[in-house]
């Protein structure tokens, strides 16, 4: 079965300076990932998604890309805030018929 | 639009009690799920309904029982309640799982559910 892999440890950046997550996959190459965003207390919020024939998606200040030679997605914040202090899960859909959402990184940007 | 909506928000259950949790959708969608997520686990599918009328077992549907009541309502019951499921419950929805399109999910608040 798929396996979503995200860094469990967090994330501490300054404000300003672009972070980025990663999101490693073990098995099949997912037809399209997906990014979410979770702030304590609610529900994940839908951010961008990238096809397997894309290498790049850009939205605002938000950047992914993919690599199925790495079988890795990248997320990058760029010009990072304090208010971008969030969970950001990753999530394959359209290989398997259920979609596989990896634990989550805590992104935390100081002031 | 109120999107994804769940009740009750927060439940304390003694073990063996019975609930069911409620989930409504506004946006037309064809698939439901719902999911668990425990500290330090992620997001863990426990049932889904790909579309109105099919209902399937996810990841740990153990303890559960689902009802997809309408296009709209999709239900989460505890028979017996146990300390293992104390956790948070999410209801989401997308357009329509599989068939070529996307996934993309729209989640509900959640429902935090303590059992003693």
């Amino acid at each position: 079965s798929q396996k979503i892999e995200q860094n469990s440890e967090a994330l501490n950046i300054q404000e300003g300076k672009t972070a980025t997550l990663t999101c490693n996959y073990t098995n099949y190459s997912p037809a399209y990932l997906q990014w979410y965003r979770q702030d304590p207390g609610r529900g994940p919020v839908f951010l961008l998604l990238i096809r397997e024939n894309e290498k790049e998606k850009r939205k605002e200040r938000l950047k992914v890309t993919f690599d199925t030679t790495l079988k890795q997605s990248l997320f990058h914040i760029t010009a990072s805030q304090p208010a971008d202090s969030a969970t950001y899960l990753c999530v394959e859909g359209g290989g398997s018929y259920i979609p596989t959402f990896g634990r989550g990184t805590s992104l935390i940007v100081h002031p | 639009n109120a999107g994804v909506t769940q009740t009750p928000k927060f439940q304390v259950l003694k073990t063996g009690q019975s609930m069911t949790l409620q989930c409504a959708q506004d946006m037309n969608h064809n698939s439901m799920y719902w999911y668990r997520q425990d500290p330090g686990m992620g997001l863990r599918l426990i049932y889904y309904s790909a579309s109105e009328g099919t209902t399937d077992k996810g990841e740990v549907p153990n303890g559960y029982n689902v009802s997809r009541l309408n296009k709209r309502e999709f239900s989460l019951r505890l028979e017996s309640a146990a300390p293992s499921q104390t956790s948070v419950y999410f209801c989401a929805s997308s357009e329509a799982l599989g068939g070529g399109g996307t996934d993309t999910q729209y989640f509900g608040p959640g429902t935090r559910l303590t059992v003693l």
